[in-house]
């Protein structure tokens, strides 16, 4: 059981946006900034937003996060084959004295 | 470019200890640290703990305290991560990830190591 709250999958056809909610508590997101990671099967994680909403370099415009109190979202705009992986939220938790993840969402291009 | 480069596949027998090493390259080592997080097959990720270049301090995670031990050989910018008791269910690919800074773990890991294969079973 993983401490924060990720959908198993999203789906959406190419060009569309797919959203991929986060979903923890004031010990950890309400209170620490929250990052995205990209897995491709077989392969190391990669990070696609870091502080909550920052993208570092090489990584597209298309991809943008946010947070709201205990919950952050990463957004996917213009859906690409290429997106398809898993990704994971991951944070501080205060209370845990953790690094924290969410158990991952597959994101499918229909 | 930045590298951090582990060790290769190890298979062991529950009880045995298993230690894996991450080099890192083309950066200042002093100024990050170090975490380990592992992915058992088919699951998410899981955070084992953190050592830093910067000051030498150390944490593990709740689940691993009392069997992960985490060194670092500054001459050599090596991490060296060891798991003892090993169970069957510590085969899991095992990660070395550079963290942002190397003042604590609290932020995002920007570099990752390839990942090493750790398979327990007697």
């Amino acid at each position: 059981q993983s401490v924060l709250t990720q959908p198993p999958s999203v789906s959406a056809a190419p060009g569309q946006k797919v959203t991929i909610s986060c979903s923890g508590s004031n010990s950890n997101i309400g209170n620490n900034y929250v990052s995205w990671y990209q897995q491709f099967p077989g392969t190391a994680p990669k990070v696609v937003i870091y502080d909550n909403n920052q993208r570092p370099s090489g990584i597209p415009d298309r991809f943008s996060g946010s947070k709201s109190g205990t919950s952050a979202t990463l957004a996917i705009t213009g859906l690409r084959s290429v997106d398809e992986a898993d990704y994971y939220c991951g944070t501080w938790d205060g209370s845990l004295r953790d690094k924290v993840f969410g158990g991952g969402t597959k994101v499918t291009v229909l | 470019q930045i590298q951090l480069v582990q060790s290769g596949p190890e298979m062991k027998k529950p009880g045995d200890l298993v230690t894996v090493s991450c080099k890192a390259s083309n950066y200042t080592f002093t100024s990050h640290g170090i975490s380990w997080v592992r992915q058992a097959p088919g699951q998410g990720l899981e955070w084992m703990g953190w050592i830093s270049a910067y000051n030498g301090n150390i944490h593990y995670g709740q689940n691993f305290q009392d069997r992960v031990t985490m060194t670092i050989d500054s001459s050599t910018n090596t991490v060296y991560m060891q798991l003892r008791s090993l169970r069957s269910d510590d085969t899991a690919v095992y990660y070395c990830a550079r963290e942002w800074t190397g003042k604590n773990p609290y932020f995002h890991m920007d570099v990752w190591g390839k990942g090493t294969t750790v398979t327990v079973s007697s």
